[in-house]
């Protein structure tokens, strides 16, 4: 199975700051990833498909790149709404695989 | 705004079984590939199963091949997760989640999207 390694696992920045959330994949994925954000209680919410396809109603602070093993989400200028848990998903092979996942506190 | 309203957890001791049903608010929804999506309390996201449009392609992650059995009915606009002899590490919350299959710049991709709430399957004695 394709592993993803998220980092770091968690985050503590202020509101404001530059936020960026690594993905590696354990082997080459194209750009077949995806990035949700899960807020504690709640479902988890699409942001970005196809590595940097901003989901349609996402805020355009956040924004994703990268091809073949490594991905980057980042947010551009941190907002209170943002704490919350960040994942990545690689749909290139079966079994579809989450990364860890990224807590992001805001200090 | 598409809904995903899942039902059926509970709680059964091991080895029991239990039948999950997911119910969309929009017919085109179940037009689509659906999956399901579970996360153990206090752990991450892992992917279960997912099926293609007519039910005729079903993948399912090794842990519950051969226990697990997705289904749908798109008279119904319903999908299902049968789950077998159910351990206790199937403990976790539920999700159904739609997983749209597009074609894009020479490539398939996914978007999960919408999401159900949830519905959560304790396993215990």
């Amino acid at each position: 199975a394709t592993q993803l390694t998220q980092s770091p696992s968690s985050l503590s920045a202020s509101e404001g700051d530059r936020v960026t959330i690594t993905c590696r994949a354990s082997q080459g994925i194209r750009n077949e990833l995806g990035w949700y954000q899960q807020k504690p209680g709640k479902a988890p919410k699409l942001l970005i498909h196809a590595a940097s396809t901003l989901q349609s109603g996402v805020p355009s602070r956040f924004s994703g790149s990268g091809f073949g093993t490594d991905f980057t989400l980042t947010i551009s200028s941190l907002q209170p709404e943002d704490s919350a848990t960040y994942y990545c998903l690689q749909d290139y092979t079966y079994p579809l695989t989450f990364g860890g996942g990224t807590k992001v506190e805001i200090k | 705004e598409v809904q995903l309203v899942e039902s059926g957890g509970g709680l059964v001791q091991p080895g029991g079984s239990l039948r999950l049903s997911c119910v969309p608010s929009s017919f085109a929804v179940i037009n689509d590939w659906m999956s399901w999506v579970r996360q153990a309390p206090g752990k991450g996201l892992e992917w279960v199963a997912n099926m293609n449009r007519d039910g005729s392609e079903i993948h399912y992650m090794d842990s519950v091949k051969g226990r697990f059995t997705m289904s749908r009915d798109n008279a119904k606009k319903s999908v299902y997760l049968e789950m077998n002899s159910l351990r206790a590490e199937d403990t976790a919350v539920y999700y159904c989640v739609r997983d749209s299959n597009y074609f894009y710049n020479n490539g398939w991709y996914r978007k999960f999207d919408p999401w159900g709430q949830g519905t959560l399957v304790t396993v215990s004695s």
